[in-house]
């Protein structure tokens, strides 16, 4: 069965350049995060939909960021303009919930990642 | 303070070792605990789930401290391939769902 899936694996971008990273959830999963790892700050949740309708997007860093997920088997990722602190491995996960209050069961699927660097 | 500490390591060990990793939790409110494997470049995994009682899964054993705010992961016959990042996780319910929190994990190293 296919997991999450990522695009692109890397991408290398200079300063002020729009980044879009896409994902693909797990199908039949209703749940789906973006996360964003760093040495410094480890694993830190940028946003997460519930049945594609955006739950909590608390995390993302500033207007820059910006995140949508049309339909139930695709998200995308968008940083405009790009700079070099956005440098990181951005996941995507995805998991079933049964409620909004139930979150998770705590096994969230992850993708491979999506390496960017930020010249 | 953080919401999930953890050290970060690494820990060094030999082959066929028993080593132990803690974490602490700030949110006495949490109700699930988790512990997740992350090998080096790739996407972390979960390991095992860690209930009050506390529970084994072959060679792994997690075990729960809710009073003291404590979780631990007990490897016994340290394998090569054990040699990761092993993240704490908890839950906390916050904007009206449970959130998971992960910690900045502690680095195993395996050698022969």
């Amino acid at each position: 069965d296919a997991g999450v899936i990522q695009s692109p694996r890397h991408e290398v971008t200079e300063m002020g350049q729009e980044v879009t990273l896409r994902c693909k959830p797990i199908s039949g999963h209703n749940s789906l995060f973006w996360y964003r790892q760093t040495m410094m700050r480890g694993l830190e949740l940028l946003i997460y939909f519930n049945n594609n309708v955006p739950i909590d997007d608390s995390g993302m860093p500033e207007d820059r960021f910006s995140a949508k997920m049309p339909n139930a088997s695709f998200s995308t990722l968008k940083i405009q303009p790009s700079e070099p602190r956005d440098s990181a491995v951005y996941f995507c996960a995805s998991s079933f919930s049964r409620d909004l209050a139930g979150g998770n069961t705590g096994e969230l699927f992850f993708g491979e990642g999506s390496r960017l660097t930020v010249l | 303070r953080k919401e999930v500490e953890q050290d970060p390591g690494p820990f060094n060990v030999p082959e066929g070792a028993t080593v132990a990793f803690n974490c602490t939790y700030s949110n006495s409110a949490s109700q699930s605990f988790f512990w997740y494997r992350q090998d080096c470049r790739k996407e972390p995994k979960l390991l095992m789930s860690v209930y009050s009682s506390g529970n084994e899964d072959g060679r792994f054993t997690a075990q729960l401290n809710r009073a003291s705010q404590y979780i631990s992961l007990l490897i016994r016959d340290s394998k090569l391939s054990d040699s990761a990042t092993y993240l704490c996780v908890v839950t906390e319910f916050s904007g009206g769902y449970n959130k998971l929190i992960f910690g900045a994990g502690t680095r195993l190293a395996v050698h022969p």
